[in-house]
């Protein structure tokens, strides 16, 4: 069974500061897919990022950043200089290579404040 | 051009009527899905078809019944409607189910549904 932790329920910040993104996840799969979707406040979800588990890099997408470390199974997200229109609930999700199904974390609702 | 569409995007309704929610997605995908997102925000599986065939039903009351015409279409109907059934629930359309680097799922715009 695929798990993943967010353990970050909340997250506030004044604009321009970075925020990071906690994600833990557990899977007995050696291949699986990393994702980080983003739900603003008008409610639908859009897909972000996504990280094959047999990736090699670390990448940088205009001010999304992610930090995959194998070792911790950990997938966190940064966005950098963050805006007000960054507020909204970011969620992790994984897929394990055996699997259809996303298994999502339970979500960071992040405010940015200007 | 919308990529997944939902219909409609708000329904409110009382228990114990039947309603469907249509899904549509013009990505050109075979693998289509529904997610429910209950009141804290966490998003489950319920459904998923491959090419007009199911192939993931997760433990979802047998009141919950998706229908899949063609590939570019996934509907779900509900039927009996309970108060606990109230929730957002999202299509989702892959290229591919599982095992492919072209599998990232895009979702729709969400269904709200309101049970009175």
């Amino acid at each position: 069974a695929q798990k993943v932790t967010q353990a970050q329920t909340e997250i506030s910040v004044v604009e321009k500061e970075d925020v990071t993104l906690d994600c833990v996840y557990e899977t007995r799969d050696t291949t699986y897919y990393l994702f980080w979707y983003k739900q603003p406040p008008s409610g639908e979800l859009v897909f972000l990022i996504r990280r094959n588990s047999f990736d090699e890099q670390n990448e940088i997408s205009g001010r999304y950043s992610w930090n995959f470390q194998k070792s911790t199974s950990s997938f966190n997200f940064t966005i950098t200089a963050s805006q007000v229109v960054d507020s909204a609930v970011y969620f992790c999700a994984l897929r394990g290579s055996n699997d259809y199904k996303l298994s999502f974390g339970a979500g960071t609702t992040v405010t940015v404040r200007a | 051009d919308t990529a997944v569409s939902q219909t409609p995007k708000y329904l409110v309704t009382q228990m114990g009527n039947d309603k469907s929610i249509k899904c549509e997605q013009n990505l050109g995908h075979d693998t289509m899905y529904w997610y429910k997102q209950d009141s804290k925000k966490f998003l489950k599986i319920m459904f998923s078809y491959n090419n007009k065939e199911l192939i993931i039903n997760e433990t979802v009351p047998n009141r919950f019944s998706p229908k899949s015409p063609d590939k570019a279409h996934l509907n779900l109907h509900i039927n009996s409607l309970e108060l606990g059934d109230s929730a957002v629930y999202f299509c989702a359309s892959s290229q591919v189910g599982r095992g492919s680097a072209t599998d990232t799922q895009y979702f729709g715009p969400g269904t709200r549904l309101t049970v009175l």
